[in-house]
This record gives C-alpha cells, sequence and structure tokens, in this order.
C-alpha cells in the first residue's frame, strides 16, 4: 500500500495568515492526490483533486500544487471557518490511502 | 446535486454482523463514470478505505486486505443503493462508516465527492 505522510500534524495560526500543509508520498502518485477538510462531527469533504483543481464550490483562498510524491495545501488567507484537519489522499492505486490528518488550529 | 443518506444499525454485538444501506439521489448505483465506496474512520486507524462496486459493463468489487474475507458490498440498482456487509466484527471495529462516491473521468479519480453524513457504529455486548 502507498503511505502518505502529512506535516505538520498540528499548526496554529491567525486569521489573515498564510498557511501551507505538506503531504508526501511513499511512492510517485503522479498527480493523484486529493485534500479534503473535515470540521469537528462533520463528514469529510473535497477541497482539491488530481493535486491542483479546485471542486466546484470551494473558495478561491484553498490552492494545491505538487506531483510525484511531494504535494502542497495552501490557504492563502485564513478565515475563521478554516480552522479543521486536513487530509490527503491518494487515488493513484488500491487501495486508496489518507494522510494522518493536520489539525490546523487558532493561536 | 449528489447525495447519498446512510441507515442501519448504530450498535452490534461482537462477533455479529455490521450491515449498512447507503441510498442515492442525484446519480446512479449502475454510472459509468463513478465507483461507490465505503470508508470508516476512527481515532486508532483514523481514515480507512474498506471497499468499493462499480459498474463497467459487468459489476466489478474491490476490498481492503485488512477486512477482506470479512466484507461485501452490494448495489441494488431497484432501489438505486448499495450496501455493507462486515462479518465477525469486534469492538476494532468500531467507527464511524461513510458511504462515498468516487466520481471519475477520463483523466482518473476526482475524489471522493460526496460523502454520506456517517453512521458511528459500536461494537459491544
Amino acid at each position: 500500500d502507498i503511505q502518505m505522510t502529512q506535516s505538520p500534524s498540528s499548526l496554529s495560526a491567525s486569521v489573515g495568515d498564510r498557511v501551507t500543509i505538506t503531504c508526501r508520498s511513499s511512492q510517485s502518485i503522479i498527480t493523484s492526490l486529493n485534500w479534503y477538510q473535515q470540521r469537528p462531527g462533520k463528514a469529510p469533504k473535497l477541497l482539491i483533486y488530481a493535486a491542483s483543481s479546485l471542486q466546484s464550490g470551494v473558495p478561491s483562498r484553498f490552492s494545491g500544487s505538487g506531483s510525484g510524491t511531494d504535494f502542497t495545501l495552501t490557504i492563502s488567507s485564513l478565515l475563521p471557518e478554516d480552522f479543521a484537519t486536513y487530509y490527503c489522499q491518494q487515488s493513484y492505486s488500491t487501495p486508496s490511502t489518507f494522510g494522518q490528518g493536520t489539525k490546523l488550529e487558532i493561536k | 446535486q449528489v447525495q447519498l443518506q446512510q441507515s442501519g444499525p448504530r450498535l452490534v454485538k461482537p462477533s455479529q454482523t455490521l450491515s449498512l444501506t447507503c441510498a442515492i439521489s442525484g446519480d446512479s448505483v449502475s454510472s459509468n463514470s463513478a465507483s461507490w465506496n465505503w470508508i470508516r474512520q476512527s481515532p486508532s486507524r483514523g481514515l480507512e478505505w474498506l471497499g468499493r462496486t462499480y459498474y463497467r459493463s459487468k459489476w466489478y468489487n474491490d476490498y481492503a486486505v485488512s477486512v477482506k474475507g470479512r466484507i461485501t458490498i452490494n448495489p441494488d440498482t431497484s432501489k438505486n443503493q448499495f450496501s455493507l456487509q462486515l462479518n465477525s466484527v469486534t469492538p476494532e471495529d468500531t467507527a464511524v462508516y461513510y458511504c462515498v462516491r468516487d466520481n471519475w473521468n477520463f483523466l482518473g479519480s476526482r475524489g471522493f465527492d460526496p460523502w454520506g453524513q456517517g453512521t458511528l457504529v459500536t461494537v459491544s455486548s
């Protein structure tokens, strides 16, 4: 199985900050990488698919980049509703696997 | 707008079978451009993909090795839904279970979207 490793595991930031979350895969997954946001008690929500494509309805302050084994999710200017947990997921091969999550907290 | 609505018991006894159903609206379980998945989430295992069913001229299934032999995912075209059965459950199977669509195009997966509302299933006597 492909292992997905996110860093950091947790992150403290302030409203208006620019933040970047990193995801690394144990082998090349080309651009088959998706990002999700999960708020407490809710299902994950798709933000970015295919490494850099913004899902319909997702604000443009979210962006993704990367290819091969290294990927990033960037939030350009944090809003209060962005404080949540973020997950990466590879869709390159079965079984699909997720990172362990990055919890974004208010500083 | 595609929506997934889950149903099923929230408490299952050890050694028994966990059964959940996911009703689809706004899409078809027989779609040639989607797969229908079950994913669970627990503090100890994180987000864990369990398996999927999909139709490409015939029905296919894939299952995670961790549950293979205990899991069955079945489509029901008459009700436009799909189901999860997990046999011989133990307390380690306690988790929030989600049904999820994986939408595909010619470039590949477009990610898991949408997700069902989630069902916390507790395995306990």
